[in-house]
């Protein structure tokens, strides 16, 4: 069955500290991969996304990540955190196929707790 | 453009009751999506649309659950009898054509049944 894997329930780290949040995928083929962040009472943003090409994509609010297909890996990276980006960070994949569109699976989401 | 709405953002009810919630996604999107996301998990998909077409739907969405988009703009997600399981955050998103299904979601309806 085509999942999502986060490993990390939740993960702190000091304000102006590196991040890196774990995605793993199984599907029978590449998938499309996305990452977005979830906010208290806010709706689910898009931070980037990864269809082809270049492994290493860049997004929204300096968030970069790194597709790895030999270890099936999407994994989100931030130089230097900072006291806003305390959300929750939910991978996402689906399938692609005859141009149609799928409904995303996500992981279950990485609580990111920042300390001052 | 604002983006995509979802209407009420919070609905209370009683077990055994019916509730609807109504989507209104980006005007130029054809797809529409509509996810449930329960305490400490992530979104997981319930059916989708492609204009008024309903072409998937997952095992979650049980005979209880309806959802429709008529007119293949606005979509609705009826619940019918509704059950305390049925407690969560209905998320909507939409996507364009030919954008490697990228979608924005709205703010989410928050369904409490006591």
């Amino acid at each position: 069955a085509q999942s999502v894997t986060q490993p990390d329930i939740h993960i702190t780290v000091s304000e102006g500290a590196s991040l890196e949040l774990r995605c793993n995928y199984s599907y029978g083929a590449t998938p499309y991969l996305f990452w977005y962040v979830q906010s208290p009472g806010q709706g689910l943003q898009l931070l980037l996304k990864y269809f082809s090409g270049d492994t290493l994509v860049q997004g929204i609010k300096g968030f970069e990540a790194e597709f790895k297909r030999s270890q099936s890996s999407f994994n989100l990276r931030k130089p230097s955190v900072h006291w806003s980006d305390a959300a929750e960070y939910f991978c996402a994949a689906c399938t692609h196929s005859g141009g149609g569109a799928d409904g995303l699976t996500f992981g279950k989401g990485t609580h990111l707790i920042i300390q001052p | 453009d604002t983006g995509v709405s979802q209407n009420p953002r919070h609905k209370i009810t009683k077990r055994g009751q019916n509730v609807t919630f109504r989507c209104d996604p980006i005007s130029e999107h054809n797809r529409l999506y509509w996810y449930r996301q329960t305490l400490g998990q992530g979104p997981e998909f319930l059916t989708y649309f492609q204009n008024e077409a309903q072409l998937e739907k997952s095992r979650l969405l049980s005979d209880r659950f309806s959802a429709e988009r008529p007119k293949g703009s606005f979509s609705t997600l009826e619940i019918q009898r509704t059950e305390q399981g049925d407690s969560a955050m209905y998320l909507c998103a939409s996507s364009g054509q030919d954008t490697h299904n990228e979608q924005f979601f709205g703010p989410g309806t928050r369904l409490t049944v006591l």
